[in-house]
């Protein structure tokens, strides 16, 4: 059962443009969020995390959007660097369950083209 | 401060051997978690230990399959008599503090184990 979804493999923008990239969950224990970005032969790499609590969190180029209600979030990079081309994997704690282990998506690879 | 310190990075294997993947976590980290990432997938959470402690090991497959967290030296992963469906990267993370996501936690380079 997969409790969190990524359900675009691949992503392809433009260097400038903004990356989307989507993230469902079905577990409305999960309290906390979290973006890792991988490179090959690397391990993740943390981004941005977002509290349940909360509707959005900005660091920089990146965004983090939380619609509880859908059981959705995204990430949003803009302007997209080549540099950003990397596997980037969602991930979810569950607040039930006080161990803190992480509970990831399958990952969508995305590709910056200059 | 060095990272998270995962070895060997490549490990081969032969069915039925053992394999013995080892991290050291960052200084001044007690909690250590072991993923999982077979081809084509997500990690996969395997098992949480503190300090010569298990805490979860909710995801460890029942049998062949270890861990342990001592007093001194790396967390250290086992798995016995090694089968091909075993082949994967295995990541190591750690963090001072359970249950603090503002940072997230830190990854190893992962140990990438084949067995042929």
């Amino acid at each position: 059962d997969q409790q969190v979804k990524q359900n675009s493999p691949s992503l392809s923008v433009q260097e400038g443009r903004i990356s989307i990239l989507n993230c469902d969950y079905t577990n409305s224990m999960f309290d906390y969020f979290l973006w890792y970005k991988k490179y090959p032969a690397e391990g993740p790499t943390f981004l941005i995390s977002i509290s349940s609590i909360k509707d959005k969190n900005e660091d920089g180029r990146f965004t983090v959007f939380l619609n509880k209600s859908a059981k959705h979030l995204s990430l949003h990079i803009v302007p997209s660097q080549p540099g950003d081309s990397a596997v980037y994997f969602c991930a979810a704690v569950d607040g039930s369950s006080n161990t803190g282990k992480l509970i990831f998506g399958q990952g969508t690879t995305l590709q910056v083209k200059p | 401060n060095a990272g998270v310190m995962q070895n060997p990075r490549h490990l081969v294997r032969r069915r039925g051997q053992e394999a013995r993947l080892r991290c050291s976590p960052m200084k001044g980290h007690s909690h250590v978690y072991w993923y999982r990432q077979l081809p084509e997938e997500g990690l996969k959470f395997m098992v949480y230990l503190q300090k010569e402690n298990i805490i979860d090991e909710s995801g460890m497959p029942k049998e062949r399959f270890s861990a342990e967290f001592p007093k001194e030296g790396p967390s250290i992963l086992r798995i016995q008599q090694v089968v091909r469906g075993d082949s994967a990267a295995y990541f190591c993370a750690s963090s001072a503090r359970q249950g603090v996501f503002n940072y997230g936690y830190t990854f190893g380079s992962g140990t990438r184990l084949t067995v042929v």
